[in-house]
């Protein structure tokens, strides 16, 4: 069966720090992966998604990016976190065309 | 383009009774719609999907959907409001023609459960 990582849980950085979250994808082959955040009373916006190695699409410009190394491996990071950075951010994954995604128990990130 | 709007941020029930969750689409071709539940501090978790099959969809912890085309409208039931209903709930849109089979999202509708 599938399973998706993602780490750590929690993380507390303060303003400038860079950033590196991690996602790793199990039991399946090519997948989408996505990268979502949702701040505070706010509905889940995506950030980034990847349909293949080395490709990533951008859905909002922001002080963050994404990489994508290996086949199941999706890496979130920034230069220098700024307060506004702080969220809960959510990896997942999916198929093919109309399949559901499956998401990670997220990253709850404060900027100090 | 493709958007959703979950129509009530906060939606409270009584312990029993019924659960009405609004979703409305909109999207150019025919759409894939799914519900997904967030407890807190954790990710989602899917309840159902409609895919072009039956247009009435059930799903896990007894909810149900009802895809309705000429309303553009999913809307997730159960009749029966449990005190561990209490989440928060996504409807979310994709198409056969989305790049990156990419979701997108409603604002989530919070349930609260009275006993």
């Amino acid at each position: 069966s599938q399973t998706i990582h993602q780490w750590p849980a929690t993380l507390v950085q303060p303003v400038g720090s860079p950033l590196s979250l991690e996602c790793t994808v199990e039991g399946t082959s090519n997948p989408n992966l996505y990268w979502y955040r949702q701040a505070a009373g706010r509905g889940l916006q995506l950030l980034f998604y990847s349909v293949g190695i080395g490709q990533i699409s951008s859905e909002v410009p922001q002080n963050l990016s994404a990489s994508r190394p290996q086949d199941r491996q999706f890496i979130l990071s920034s230069k220098k976190l700024l307060l506004s950075d702080s969220g809960f951010y959510l990896c997942a994954w999916s198929g093919g065309a109309g399949t559901e995604a499956f998401f990670g128990q997220g990253t709850r990130l404060t900027v100090v | 383009a493709q958007s959703v709007t979950q129509l009530g941020s906060h939606v409270s029930v009584s312990e029993g009774a019924l659960v009405l969750l609004r979703c409305n689409y909109s999207s150019s071709v025919p759409p894939y719609l799914f519900w997904y539940v967030q407890y807190p501090n954790q990710g989602l978790q899917l309840l159902l999907k409609y895919t072009s099959a039956a247009t009435l969809v059930k799903g896990i912890n007894g909810f149900e959907a009802e895809f309705k085309k000429s309303e553009t409208s999913f809307h997730l039931t159960k009749p029966s409001a449990h005190m561990s209903d209490a989440a928060e709930y996504f409807c979310a849109v994709t198409s056969p023609g989305a790049a990156g089979n990419k979701l997108t999202f409603g604002g989530g509708t919070r349930v609260l459960v009275k006993p």
